[in-house]
């Protein structure tokens, strides 16, 4: 049982450089999750995707991008990296958007961007 | 504006027991989660609470009150595994989390 795969598991990004970090899930669930977590800080909402085909902005959303054309992937795009998203990023989905639903989450990855 | 706090770092000795606590202000109440982290990993889900009271599930407990906008977390009968970040999470009104900073608990032999 795979629950939520994120790759890489870490990775060195030169500034201005683009990256694509990969979210899968075999749940089948609706909602996806996009974190950034800092030393100090709360984990903070990137975007979200409420169900396949749909997605929306968090917290925290410049400088990235997502898509979700299925249901399964949640892809997290860096079009032109800076040192302020060095961060480690983790991927979360939830089976519904209602009340007693928790998050599950990816293992993370860890970026550094130089 | 949306806040949640929780204390920073807290020390406590195996087998003792010990309360993390959560204070909470945001734009709507759909539920508190909260999660473990131990360093390097990803958080996992430990309780959930939407009305007033205690929950207990074996050595951990989680206890709201929504009118003081107040949560804690109760752990017994504490081992050295137990050593990890405690996150506090507060469900908005669009059912989206909204994190605490963490609380680092370290266990002392």
């Amino acid at each position: 049982t795979a629950g939520i795969t994120q790759a890489p598991t870490s990775q060195i990004l030169a500034a201005g450089r683009s990256m694509t970090l990969r979210c899968t899930q075999d749940m089948r669930h609706n909602a996806m999750y996009w974190y950034r977590q800092d030393l100090g800080l709360g984990l903070r909402l990137i975007h979200y995707s409420n169900t396949a085909g749909t997605t929306g902005k968090g917290e925290v959303p410049d400088g990235y991008s997502v898509s979700r054309a299925n249901t399964d992937d949640f892809p997290l795009t860096l079009a032109s990296a800076v040192p302020s998203q060095t961060s480690v990023y983790f991927c979360a989905s939830k089976k519904g958007t209602g009340e007693h639903n928790e998050q599950f989450f990816g293992p993370g990855t860890r970026l550094t961007v130089l | 504006g949306q806040n949640i706090d929780q204390p920073t770092e807290m020390t406590a000795t195996e087998g003792a027991i010990v309360q993390i606590n959560c204070t909470y202000q945001t734009s709507g109440f759909n539920g508190l989660f909260w999660y473990q982290q131990h360093a390097g990993e990803a958080p996992t889900f430990l309780s959930y609470n939407v009305l007033d009271g205690l929950e207990e599930k074996g050595r951990f407990s989680s206890f709201l009150s929504r009118s003081k906008g107040y949560s804690y977390l109760l752990l017994k009968e504490l081992q050295m595994k137990d050593s990890a970040s405690y996150l506090c999470a507060v469900q908005d009104s669009n059912y989206q989390l909204i994190w605490g900073a963490g609380t680092k608990l370290i266990i002392k032999p």
